[in-house]
């Protein structure tokens, strides 16, 4: 079945610091990406996603490109800032799934100033 | 203006009770789902409406029973509950339209079995 791996966290950064999440997936085909971001005490939101090989999806700052040869989906943003302390989520979408998403095990993300 | 609301927020509630957690979307969306988070933050699927149809239906114990009575609502009933049912459960809907389209989460139903 497809799976979502994603690095595990607490990652703890400081204010304006680079900031890398890794994700890779195990799919039969090539699935749609998404990051999604969880906030303290609030719902899954979505920042940002990819449909097909080297599409880069970008929001806030922050963007993932659709890696096919590496299977890979990384966030990455250049510079955090202490409102992006949040949870956040690779999950991946098998084409014809009826939109069934898998999540990965989702990354703690604190930035401190 | 919510787009996605649940309730209730919490539910404290013992072993062996059956409860209801509910949800409501105003987004005009055709699909609707259900999700689990354990206490380790892990999300996993349990069911997918679309226009009140039951499309997706993963691995759960039929003690756990969605209704969706209209496309805006879908509901879930768990019978006999468990201390294992203790968890964050998130309703989402999402337009019916191709792959790769934006589920809209709503705030979460915190489920504590004693």
């Amino acid at each position: 079945g497809n799976s979502v791996t994603q690095m595990e966290g607490p990652v703890t950064l400081s204010e304006e610091a680079f900031l890398t999440i890794n994700c890779t997936y195990t799919a039969t085909g090539y699935p749609s990406l998404f990051w999604y971001v969880q906030y303290p005490g609030e719902g899954l939101q979505l920042l940002l996603k990819a449909t097909k090989a080297d599409d880069k999806g970008s929001n806030k700052g922050f963007e993932a490109t659709y890696r096919k040869e590496t299977t890979s989906f990384h966030l990455e943003k250049g510079s955090v800032q202490v409102s992006d302390s949040a949870v956040y989520f690779c999950a991946g979408e098998e084409r014809g799934g009826g939109n069934k998403l898998t999540f990965g095990t989702g990354t703690q993300l604190k930035v401190e100033l | 203006d919510t787009a996605v609301s649940q309730t209730p927020k919490y539910l404290v509630t013992q072993m062996g009770n059956d409860k209801s957690i509910k949800c409501e979307q105003n987004l005009g969306h055709d699909t609707m789902y259900w999700y689990k988070q354990d206490s380790k933050k892990f999300l996993k699927i349990m069911f997918s409406y679309n226009n009140k149809e039951l499309i997706i239906n993963e691995t759960v114990p039929n003690r756990f029973s969605p209704k969706s009575p209209d496309k805006a609502h879908l509901n879930l009933h768990i019978n006999s509950l468990e201390l294992g049912d203790s968890a964050v459960y998130f309703c989402a809907s999402s337009p019916t339209s191709g792959s790769a389209t934006e589920q809209y989460f709503g705030p979460g139903t915190r489920l504590t079995v004693t």
